[in-house]
C-alpha cells in the first residue's frame, strides 16, 4: 500500500519562475493539504482540497495556488518566487479531511 | 485561532535516560492533539494521537503522551531512550470541527551513547 507521494525531490528555482509540485495521496484517502516548513519552523498550513475544492486556506498570498484532480492527487502552484519561498513542501492526505494526516516525504525547494 | 508551545528547542539526553518533551497549546474550543516525528531530510511520520477517551496514550515504540486539559499539555515522554530516538519532534493540534494543523515549533531530541 503505498503511502503519500510528492515529487520532485528536490527543486532549484531563480527569483520570480513559477514553480509546481505534485502530490499522491494515501491509497483511500481522498483529501489533500499543503504545508510550508521553513528551515527550523514548524510546518504552516497552505490550504487544503477536497473533492477538487478548496476547503479551508491558511495565511498565504494569492501567489500560492493549487489544484486537486479526479484521481485525488494534487498539484501546489506557486508564481513570482520569492528567496523567502525556500522550504520543504510538504504535502498530508487523509478521508474526508479527517484528523488523522499522512504525510508524504516532502519537496525541497531552494529560491536562489 | 489555535496555537502550539514547545518550551524546549533542543534536549540533548543520555542513552537509556528518561525524556520528557513539552507542549502546551492555546485553543477556545475541543481539539485534537498529535506527535509528529521527523528524521531528518524525511516526512513527518505520526507518533500517536488523542481523540477521545483515556487521556494516556501510547505509540508502539515506548513513548506515551498524556492529555491535561486543566493545563492545556500534552506532553510527550518515554522512560528510556535509544540512539534511533534522535530526531525532531512535533507537537500538533486540530479542532475538532476544522481541517487545519497547527505546528509548534519542533524539538530536536539528541540522544547522547
Amino acid at each position: 500500500d503505498a503511502g503519500v507521494t510528492q515529487s520532485p525531490t528536490h527543486l532549484i528555482k531563480t527569483r520570480g519562475q513559477q514553480v509546481t509540485l505534485r502530490c499522491s495521496p494515501k491509497s483511500g484517502h481522498d483529501t489533500v493539504s499543503w504545508y510550508q516548513q521553513a528551515l527550523g519552523q514548524g510546518p504552516q498550513f497552505i490550504f487544503q482540497y477536497y473533492e477538487e475544492e478548496e476547503r479551508q486556506r491558511g495565511n498565504f498570498p494569492d501567489r500560492f495556488s493549487g489544484h486537486q484532480f479526479p484521481n485525488y492527487s494534487s498539484e501546489l502552484n506557486v508564481n513570482a518566487l520569492l528567496l523567502g519561498d525556500s522550504a520543504l513542501y510538504l504535502c498530508a492526505s487523509s478521508f474526508q479531511g479527517r484528523n488523522e494526516q499522512y504525510f508524504g516525504p516532502g519537496t525541497r525547494l531552494t529560491v536562489t | 485561532a489555535q496555537s502550539v508551545t514547545q518550551l524546549d528547542s533542543q534536549v540533548p539526553v543520555f542513552e537509556e535516560a528518561p525524556v520528557e518533551l513539552r507542549c502546551n497549546y492555546s485553543s477556545s474550543v475541543s481539539v485534537y492533539l498529535f506527535w509528529y516525528v521527523q528524521y531528518p531530510n524525511q516526512g513527518l511520520q505520526l507518533l500517536l494521537k488523542y481523540l477521545s477517551g483515556s487521556t494516556l496514550v501510547k505509540s508502539i515504540n515506548g513513548f506515551e503522551a498524556e492529555f491535561n486539559k486543566s493545563q492545556t499539555s500534552f506532553h510527550l515522554r518515554k522512560p528510556s531512550v535509544h540512539i534511533s530516538d534522535t530526531a525532531e519532534y512535533f507537537c500538533a493540534v486540530s479542532e475538532r470541527t476544522g481541517n487545519q494543523f497547527y505546528f509548534g515549533t519542533g524539538t530536536s531530541l539528541t540522544v547522547i551513547p
